[in-house]
């Protein structure tokens, strides 16, 4: 049963342009969302994230987007540059107490097109 | 600064044979977590250690177990090895206390397990 969801195992932009990566949740417990990227070889690199109690939050050319009532999230890359092909994960904590453990989606493969 | 530095790289046993990773946190950090990530799949959480104590797991079985010492770094122990165990084991840290904020975590290179 997955509670975090990328539903694009893959997408292709060109460079320049937006890049939309898509997320839903099931888990009305989650109070922070995250980003990471992750490079072959390497390990996952944290980008951004987002408070439950946010709509949105910037970092330059990352945005990511929360619609609660949705159980959506969307993280936006402007504009698109060849260093962002990756994979890119949506994590989700969940609020009580314990281990704050991340749930995460399976990815979403980014290819930049020159 | 050196990063989270996990240890072996890559390595191959055989089912039934017992595994150790080795993972030394970013100087500073004190909390430890570890995860799987199978392919094509994303990281599973398993284990998280704050403080050298265990704070919470995953849905793991108790072949899985962990520790943390004194000098904040960690081991991930995989008893009875089973084809399914192959993936990389993934260690990272935080600075903060579980629950201070968003979990933002600075994760290793990883280790690769291949058991065949």
């Amino acid at each position: 049963d997955q509670q975090v969801k990328q539903n694009s195992p893959s997408l292709s932009v060109q460079e320049g342009r937006i890049s939309i990566l898509n997320c839903d949740y099931t888990n009305s417990m989650f109070d922070y969302f995250l980003w990471y990227k992750k490079y072959p070889a390497e390990g996952p690199t944290f980008l951004i994230s987002i408070s439950s109690i946010k709509d949105k939050n910037e970092d330059g050319r990352f945005t990511v987007f929360l619609n609660k009532s949705a159980k959506h999230l969307s993280l936006h890359i402007v504009p698109s540059q060849p260093g962002d092909s990756a994979v890119y994960f949506c994590a989700a904590r969940e609020t009580g107490g314990g281990a704050d453990g991340l749930t995460f989606g399976k990815g979403t493969h980014l290819i930049i097109q020159p | 600064d050196a990063g989270v530095t996990q240890s072996p790289t890559h390595l191959i046993k055989t089912r039934g044979q017992q595994v150790t990773l080795r993972c030394s946190p970013i100087s500073g950090h004190k909390s430890v977590s570890w995860y799987q990530q199978v392919l094509g799949q994303g990281p599973q959480f398993i284990f998280q250690y704050y403080e050298k104590e265990e704070r919470g797991r995953g849905n793991f079985p108790d072949r899985f177990s962990a520790r943390q010492f004194p000098n904040y770094s960690s081991e991930l122990n995989v008893n009875a090895l089973l084809l399914g165990d192959s993936a990389l084991y993934l260690c990272a840290s935080r600075v903060g206390r579980p629950y201070s904020g968003a979990n933002v975590l600075t994760f290793g290179a990883g280790s690769r397990l291949t058991v065949l």
